[in-house]
């Protein structure tokens, strides 16, 4: 079936970088935008960026200009968002989202906790 | 950036009530609006597409109306597994904003 698989929790020290994985199953890979979404602790959700696995454009809002990489193995149906230069208020799951069109994000991974703790 | 706010942010309710949530935008976004149910440690679902579209799977208890600044999401028996946290997208433009949420608890 259609899904996003993304890789398990990590654990950071400030000041380090983490890459999560999201591989995607049951549909085109290039035919969707990649989107990710992020989730503090008993907070809202936020929205990242994108990337475009069929050509790897991407766009990030303006907050992770310059702080989050966005790429992709498209042999391997996987996108990856590294975030860099972590600290503790990047505690946060981050989901990644199938875009449908400009219609909706219709498929969701089932998030990867990132928790950043000296 | 266009912004969503969500009324109410908290909201008690039995089973069997009807629920409407409203969610504005900050400016004009057409019906590119969805609807997200979240249950506790669980990622986002899809419930509701160009404002008024239901995503297929979804219970027809569920249905969204609006177009432009103004939207509602209404459930019209609420069921125990209901009880979640229920967000607004836009998908006008970019960056692709969420509204605060809206969180339904059991009276």
């Amino acid at each position: 079936q259609v899904q996003l698989v993304q890789s398990g929790a990590e654990v950071k020290k400030p000041g380090a970088s983490v890459k999560v994985s999201c591989k995607a199953s049951g549909y085109t890979f290039t035919g969707n935008h990649i989107h990710w979404v992020r989730q503090a602790p008993g907070q809202g959700l936020e929205w990242m960026g994108w990337i475009s696995p069929d050509n790897g454009d991407t766009y990030f809002a303006q907050k992770f200009q310059g702080w989050v990489t966005m790429t992709r193995d498209t042999s391997i149906s996987t996108a990856y968002m590294e975030l860099s230069r972590l600290k503790s208020d990047d505690t946060a799951i981050y989901y990644c989202a199938r875009e449908q069109g400009i219609i909706a994000f219709d498929i969701w991974g089932q998030g990867t906790m990132v928790t950043v703790s000296a | 950036d266009i912004q969503l706010t969500q009324s109410p942010s908290f909201l008690s309710a039995s089973v069997g009530d009807r629920v409407t949530i409203t969610c504005r935008a900050s400016q004009g976004i057409s019906s590119y609006l969805a609807w997200y149910q979240q249950k506790p440690g669980t990622a986002p679902k899809l419930l509701i597409y160009a404002a008024s579209t239901l995503q297929s799977g979804v219970p027809s208890r569920f249905s969204g109306s609006g177009s432009g600044t103004e939207f509602t999401l209404t459930i019209s028996s609420l069921q125990p597994e209901d009880f979640a946290t229920y967000y607004c997208q836009h998908l006008n433009s970019y960056p692709r904003a969420f509204g605060p949420g809206t969180k339904v608890d059991i009276k």
